[in-house]
């Protein structure tokens, strides 16, 4: 079965530092990873995916994320946080069986202070 | 603009009420998808709709009743609902059955059942 892990429920970070958002995922076959956003009163946006190839994929607004085969983990990172950035991040895996399926994350509440 | 258009942004109705939840988008996707987010909890697929068929149905009761009349429109009627089933309704689209697509979302419908 497939599944997805946010072990943070909120994550807190000074503006300027290093963030990580983390994410563990179980499936069966390959992998389909992606991160998504969501604002206050707003519906999600996608940031990045993984699907095949290099480990560090890049997205939007200076968001990246690096996927471990060996951890069964794809982490969100950004180098500089913003406050801008404060939002409920979300982690996906896509069934490889069924591409109509997609599994969620409970999310992880990101508070980027000033 | 996100390309996916819910209507009503807010809903309050009563247990006996009759009501729907309007989702149009305007990417030219092939698939539509119903979420519901409630608070701290993983996203929860709903119903899936590919080319107008429903394709999934994640075990919803049946006073959740999902119409797709064509690949830009879907709706969920909504009858003799239950105080649980106030939430924030997410509708969201993609293109088709590749592993690659993310998936649209719209900014949803927050319902509340008095």
């Amino acid at each position: 079965a497939q599944s997805v892990a946010q072990p943070e429920d909120q994550v807190n970070v000074a503006e300027g530092n290093p963030l990580t958002v983390k994410c563990t995922y179980s499936v069966s076959g390959n992998p389909y990873l992606f991160w998504y956003v969501q604002y206050p009163n707003r519906g999600l946006q996608f940031l990045l995916k993984y699907i095949t190839g290099d480990n560090l994929v890049k997205g939007s607004y200076g968001f990246e994320a690096e996927f471990n085969k060996s951890q069964t983990s794809f982490h969100l990172k950004k180098p500089s946080a913003l406050v801008s950035d404060s939002a409920l991040y979300f982690c996906a895996v896509r069934d490889g069986g069924n591409f109509n399926k997609f599994y969620f994350g409970s999310g992880t509440k990101l508070n980027v202070k000033p | 603009e996100t390309g996916v258009t819910q209507t009503p942004r807010h809903l309050v109705m009563g247990m006996t009420n009759k009501k729907s939840l309007k989702c149009e988008q305007h990417l030219g996707h092939n698939a539509m998808y119903w979420y519901k987010q409630s608070a701290k909890k993983p996203l929860e697929l709903m119903f899936v709709y590919s080319l107008e068929e429903r394709v999934e149905n994640n075990s919803v009761p049946s006073r959740f009743s999902p119409e797709c009349p064509n690949s830009s429109h879907l709706f969920l009627h909504l009858h003799t609902l239950q105080p649980e089933d106030s939430a924030l309704y997410l509708c969201a689209s993609s293109p088709g059955q590749g592993p690659n697509q993310p998936q649209h979302f719209g900014d949803g419908t927050r319902l509340s059942i008095l």
